[in-house]
């Protein structure tokens, strides 16, 4: 089975502009999460979603936002750029139902300028 | 609330094991993993356990978990030069059956010296 795809992997924006960063899990998996890492932070948990809902929600303001379609694949969206909002976003998938592990996708570096 | 901790820095010589320590707080049912990353990359999931478990071995990677002390470890047989990295002890609440958000300690830098 192929893993986790996220694109773009590399992002460069401006203050203020917006983002759209997209996951594709793993084929079957219904379940999708989103965490930022960054070096002060560490890893954090953004949000979940399974079956086009989202299921939890981490402590990030509203400006971040995410959804999910029909086939499992999930967007974040980052409105009104802040430059504390560089990062590595990475995207987990797992099959949704069970207790079951966490397969992480490469991330999307992001770069507010 | 969850909080997990990891020492930052461990050096090892090639072919000696390293053990990396994790604890956590969470007393509820859960899953503790162990996620390697690389530079620049993702996370790799390396192992995991379940609270109900004492030791899982897999290949050259052993987790032992203490119950008791809320403690974790993670070994590794006969390091090499490619686990250079850095390894994330993360912990998942059990909700309704399912796994939900995972709760990462800072991660530890693993430096294999030749």
């Amino acid at each position: 089975k192929a893993g986790v795809t996220q694109t773009p992997r590399y992002l460069i924006k401006t203050r203020g502009q917006q983002v759209t960063l997209s996951c594709s899990p793993i084929s079957g998996h219904r379940s999708v999460s989103w965490y930022q890492q960054t070096p002060g932070q560490g890893l954090q948990f953004l949000f979940e979603y399974f079956s086009e809902t989202q299921r939890n929600k981490g402590n990030f303001p509203g400006r971040f936002s995410g959804r999910q379609f029909s086939n499992s694949r999930s967007e974040m969206n980052v409105s009104t750029l802040e430059l504390g909002d560089s990062a590595l976003y990475l995207c987990a998938s797992s099959p949704g139902q069970g207790g079951e592990t966490q397969y992480f996708g490469p991330g999307t570096r992001l770069l507010v300028l | 609330g969850e909080d997990v901790e990891q020492s930052l820095f461990l050096s090892v010589r090639e072919g000696d094991s390293s053990v990396i320590n994790c604890t956590y707080t969470d007393s509820s049912s859960t899953y503790l993993y162990w996620y390697k990353q690389e530079p620049g990359a993702g996370l790799q999931l390396l192992t995991y356990i379940f609270s109900n478990m004492d030791m899982k071995q897999d290949q050259r990677l052993t987790v032992l978990l203490n119950k008791k002390d809320k403690h974790l470890s993670l070994r590794i047989a006969d390091t090499q030069t490619g686990d250079s990295a850095i390894y994330f002890c993360a912990e998942s609440l059990l909700w309704g059956g399912s796994a939900r958000q995972l709760t990462f300690g800072s991660g530890t830098q693993l430096t294999v010296l030749p």
